[in-house]
């Protein structure tokens, strides 16, 4: 079935330090993902997305990469900041997206910065 | 503009009870989604519901239920409380059907069975 992974479960940076979180999907048809931030005590919060018919996309400090052909994408932070630190999840919609809420998400990245 | 709110944020039940967790979604936006976060676990796919019915549902037994009334809002219901059943309950809500929106969460509803 559907399965969305991440490569580690914990990241620690030093501050300043570029972080790269990585995950892995496993449908080939999925064509839309999502990366979420969830800090400790609240609900997870949309930082960026990408469609498949793109490779690169990128925010304020981030960017996301995807990679169709190993089925990989990865969220880079820029200068990490303290408040970067939280758990990371990257997510993907289930097809038939007609179906809708079915999103997979990864286990989660726990990113910590030290100062 | 008011984001998604969930209700209460903290709730502390016996085995065997039932729980009753609130969401109310952001103005405007019809379909909420409820995900359950187990500790140690991803977020895992509970209920779908958009204009007033359920759409879909993951993997969950019947136990687990849910409503959405006309102004949107919706309740989750868990029956015959488990101890697995303890986690945190996300609310989501959405302009559309999540075909490539972005959803906003809640804070959550920490349910501790004991």
């Amino acid at each position: 079935g559907e399965s969305v992974g991440l490569h580690l479960p914990t990241l620690s940076v030093q501050e300043g330090d570029n972080s790269i979180i990585n995950c892995a999907y496993s449908n080939s048809a999925s064509d839309y993902f999502i990366w979420y931030k969830q800090e400790s005590g609240k609900g997870p919060q949309f930082i960026i997305d990408i469609r498949s018919n793109m490779d690169k996309r990128q925010g304020q400090r981030v960017t996301v990469l995807l990679n169709k052909t190993v089925k990989h994408l990865s969220l880079q932070i820029a200068a990490t900041q303290p408040g970067d630190s939280a758990v990371y999840f990257c997510a993907v919609p289930r097809p038939p997206y007609n179906q809708g809420g079915k999103l997979i998400f990864g286990q989660g990245t726990e990113l910590s910065v030290k100062p | 503009e008011a984001g998604v709110t969930q209700s209460p944020t903290h709730l502390i039940k016996t085995r065997g009870q039932q729980a009753t967790l609130r969401c109310s979604p952001i103005s405007g936006h019809t379909s909420v989604y409820w995900y359950q976060q187990a500790l140690g676990l991803g977020l895992q796919f509970l209920l779908w519901y958009d204009e007033g019915e359920e759409r879909n549902r993951g993997n969950f037994p019947p136990r687990f239920s849910g409503r959405q009334f006309p102004n949107y809002s919706s309740e989750l219901n868990v029956n015959a409380l488990e101890l697995e059943d303890s986690a945190l309950y996300l609310c989501a809500s959405s302009l559309d059907s999540w075909l490539g929106t972005e959803a906003f969460f809640g804070q959550g509803t920490r349910l501790t069975v004991v």
